[in-house]
C-alpha cells in the first residue's frame, strides 16, 4: 500500500518563477492538505481539497493557488517566487473532510530553493 | 484562531519519561489535539490524537485537562531513535484548518 508521494524532492528556481510540486495521497485517501515548511519552523497550513475544490485556505497570498484532480491527487503551484519562499513543501492526505480529525499521512516533502 | 506554544527542546535519558506540554489557551470546543513526530528531511508522522481526558496506544499517552488549555504528550522509555522534533496539532472544528505548534526538539542520550 503506497503511501503519500512527492515530487520533485529538491528543485531550484530563480526569483519571479514559477513552480508546480505534485502529490499523490495514500490509497483509499480522498482529502489532501499543503503545508510549508520554514528551515527550523514547524509546518505552516496552506490550504487544502476535497471533492476537486479548495475547502480551507490558510493565510498565504494567492500567488499560492492548488489543484486537485478526480484520482484525488494534488498539485501545488506558486507564482513569482520570492526568496522567502525557500521551503519544505508537505503534503499530507487524510480520509474524509467531514471527520474533522487531526489524522494526516504526510509525504517525505519537495524541497524548494529559491535563487 | 487558536495559537499553540511548546518548550523549544528537551533532553532526557535513555529509559526514562519524556512528557511534553503544548498550550492551546484558546482552543474550540470541538478541537482535536493531534501530536506528530518528525524526523530531519521527512514529513511528521502520526502519533495519537486526543479530545479529552486520556489517550493510549502502543507507543505513547495523550493527557488533556477538562479545561483543554493544554495538552501533555508522554513518551515511556524513551530510547535514542526517539530523538526528534515533536508538534502538536490543533484542527478547528468547523473551518478544519490545521494549526501546528511551535515544536520541540527532543534529544534522547545515551
Amino acid at each position: 500500500d503506497a503511501g503519500v508521494t512527492q515530487s520533485p524532492t529538491h528543485l531550484i528556481k530563480t526569483r519571479g518563477q514559477q513552480v508546480t510540486l505534485r502529490c499523490s495521497p495514500k490509497s483509499g485517501h480522498d482529502t489532501v492538505s499543503w503545508y510549508q515548511q520554514a528551515l527550523g519552523q514547524g509546518p505552516q497550513f496552506i490550504f487544502q481539497y476535497y471533492e476537486e475544490e479548495e475547502r480551507q485556505r490558510g493565510n498565504f497570498p494567492d500567488r499560492f493557488s492548488g489543484h486537485q484532480f478526480p484520482n484525488y491527487s494534488s498539485e501545488l503551484n506558486v507564482n513569482a517566487l520570492l526568496l522567502g519562499d525557500s521551503a519544505l513543501y508537505l503534503c499530507a492526505s487524510s480520509l474524509g473532510i467531514g471527520l474533522g480529525t487531526g489524522e494526516l499521512f504526510f509525504g517525505e516533502g519537495s524541497r524548494l530553493t529559491v535563487l | 484562531l487558536a495559537k499553540t506554544t511548546q518548550p523549544i527542546s528537551m533532553d532526557s535519558y535513555e529509559g526514562q519519561e519524556v512528557n511534553i506540554t503544548c498550550s492551546h489557551n484558546n482552543i474550540a470546543t470541538n478541537d482535536y489535539i493531534t501530536w506528530y513526530q518528525q524526523f530531519p528531511s521527512q514529513g511528521p508522522r502520526f502519533i495519537i490524537q486526543g479530545y479529552k481526558t486520556k489517550v493510549t496506544n502502543e507507543v505513547a499517552s495523550l493527557f488533556i485537562p477538562a479545561d483543554r488549555k493544554s495538552s501533555t504528550l508522554s513518551l515511556p522509555r524513551v530510547s535514542l531513535s526517539d530523538t526528534a522534533v515533536y508538534y502538536c496539532l490543533v484542527v478547528l472544528s468547523g473551518t478544519y484548518k490545521y494549526i501546528f505548534g511551535t515544536g520541540t526538539r527532543l534529544k534522547v542520550l545515551a
